[in-house]
């Protein structure tokens, strides 16, 4: 099956700490994309990927940080500088420039 | 102004009736315009792109796109219960990712 994995489904994390969320491709896709959703809101997005080894900052990118070692894996981190992280975390991917993107099922994070 | 503004609603609307969704973008340089559909709790899924002006019809959703306005619409004919979701409107141009509105949630009462 084609498609794309986010992994946990729900994340719960301390004060303090910083949390890898997964996201891995099978679609052959060059982009790849992170955004949040906060309760009622649209999508805002952190970081993006056009090609392996490149990737840039979206509108919230602050207290995240990414890498993009493989064409297929796209992991965010949200680290300790991210004084609100609890929210909904979506990946998506897509096949390039002005293409439609899919989505993963989402991660929902949860600071305790 | 915003990027990509969507009325939130709810626009509600009885089974059967159609549904018709608005968005407007404030970049001129927008090339691609998308539709998701969003249930409660779930990721968006993809129900329609356009990228020309006009119309374009998929089932009972049809997409219209007027760049000259800067408007993109998206209509659902014969409404049903289960169409009940926050429609998110997106675009894009070249070497962007795609900027999303805050959604507007239909009810489709039956």
């Amino acid at each position: 099956d084609g498609g794309i994995t986010q992994s946990p489904k729900y994340l719960f994390r301390k004060e303090g700490q910083n949390v890898t969320l997964s996201c891995e491709q099978n679609l052959n896709h060059d982009a790849m994309y992170w955004y949040r959703q906060d309760p009622g809101q649209g999508l805002r997005l952190i970081y993006y990927s056009q090609i392996v080894n490149d990737f840039q900052k979206g509108d919230i990118a602050e207290g995240y940080s990414v890498s993009r070692e493989k064409k297929e894996s796209f992991p965010l981190t949200v680290t300790s500088a991210q004084k609100n992280p609890t929210a909904f975390y979506l990946c998506a991917s897509s096949l390039g420039r002005n293409t439609e993107a899919f989505f993963g099922q989402g991660t929902r994070l949860t600071v305790v | 102004q915003k990027e990509v503004e969507q009325n939130s609603g709810p626009l509600s609307v009885p089974e059967g009736a159609i549904a018709s969704l608005n968005c407007t973008y404030s970049d001129r340089g927008s090339q691609s315009f998308f539709w998701y559909r969003q249930y409660s709790g779930k990721s968006p899924e993809l129900i329609m792109f356009i990228y020309s002006n006009g119309d374009k019809e998929d089932g009972r959703f049809t997409a219209q796109l007027n760049k000259a306005s800067q408007y993109v619409s998206l209509l659902i004919r014969d409404s049903q219960p289960s169409d009940s979701a926050t429609y998110l409107c997106a675009v894009s141009k070249a070497g962007t990712a795609l900027i999303f509105g805050k959604g507007t949630t239909l009810s489709v009462s039956s």
